[in-house]
């Protein structure tokens, strides 16, 4: 299995601050997933991070908006720029250990933007 | 585009008696489905996954796959009140076996 931690846990910042979510995992993975879930809904895949290449984004989500960097195996790291009470909700990473497919979440990071 | 419903919304059962719950998806070229459940303000806990028509135990969670009938189904037996959770059924989205898609989520109540 892979054990996923996030961190900060929870945050409070003001609009127009950027915030940094930072994603820690206990062994080398090959690709970390960012997915963001308002309260109440479900959880939407935000971005693809695979080590020395841009991460890949989905529709709707920009790097401008959400930069994510992916310097090594086992870490990667989330900006939220210019923040907005719309972004406020909760960011998660996944990713999947060497086997037949098991997809590991971490704890999430609740994000409140004033 | 994966689309994925799940139902019912709302689920109250007694403990002891099997849960059922559904999950449909549009794309039927999708082999990749996944049950997570998420306890209140907690991270998602991985239950079962399933990649070929059939069915799937792991402990006392089972997933039936019918990729013909666009369905996926998970059956919990034996449910003690700490099963009380909101179960989210995923499918991978076309082309990318490891990006899912979510469902909105069906909100288990086990009664003592």
């Amino acid at each position: 299995s892979v054990l996923l931690y996030q961190k900060p846990n929870r945050d409070i910042c003001q609009s127009g601050t950027s915030l940094k979510i930072q994603c820690v995992a206990d062994s080398q993975v090959v690709s970390m997933f960012w997915y963001q879930q308002f309260q109440e809904q479900s959880l939407m895949l935000m971005a693809t991070a695979n080590e020395g290449s841009e991460a890949t984004y989905e529709s709707g989500f920009t790097k401008d908006k959400f930069p994510i960097s992916r310097p090594n195996l086992t870490f990667s790291t989330l900006t939220v720029n210019n923040a907005r009470p719309g972004d406020s909700s909760i960011y998660f990473c996944s990713s999947r250990d060497r086997g037949p497919g098991q997809l590991y979440f971490g704890e999430g990071s609740k994000l409140t933007v004033l | 585009q994966q689309k994925v419903q799940q139902s019912p919304e709302s689920l109250t059962v007694s403990e002891g008696a099997m849960a059922s719950l559904n999950c449909t998806f549009s794309d039927g070229t999708s082999d990749n489905f996944r049950w997570y459940r998420q306890h209140s303000g907690k991270g998602l806990e991985m239950l079962v996954s399933i990649f070929s028509d059939g069915e799937k135990e792991e402990g006392r969670f089972t997933a039936h796959l019918n990729r013909a009938s666009l369905h996926v189904s998970l059956h919990i037996r034996e449910p003690q009140p700490s099963d009380s959770a909101v179960y989210l059924c995923a499918v991978s989205i076309t082309g990318g076996a490891d990006r899912l898609t979510f469902g909105k989520g069906t909100q288990l109540i086990i009664q003592p």
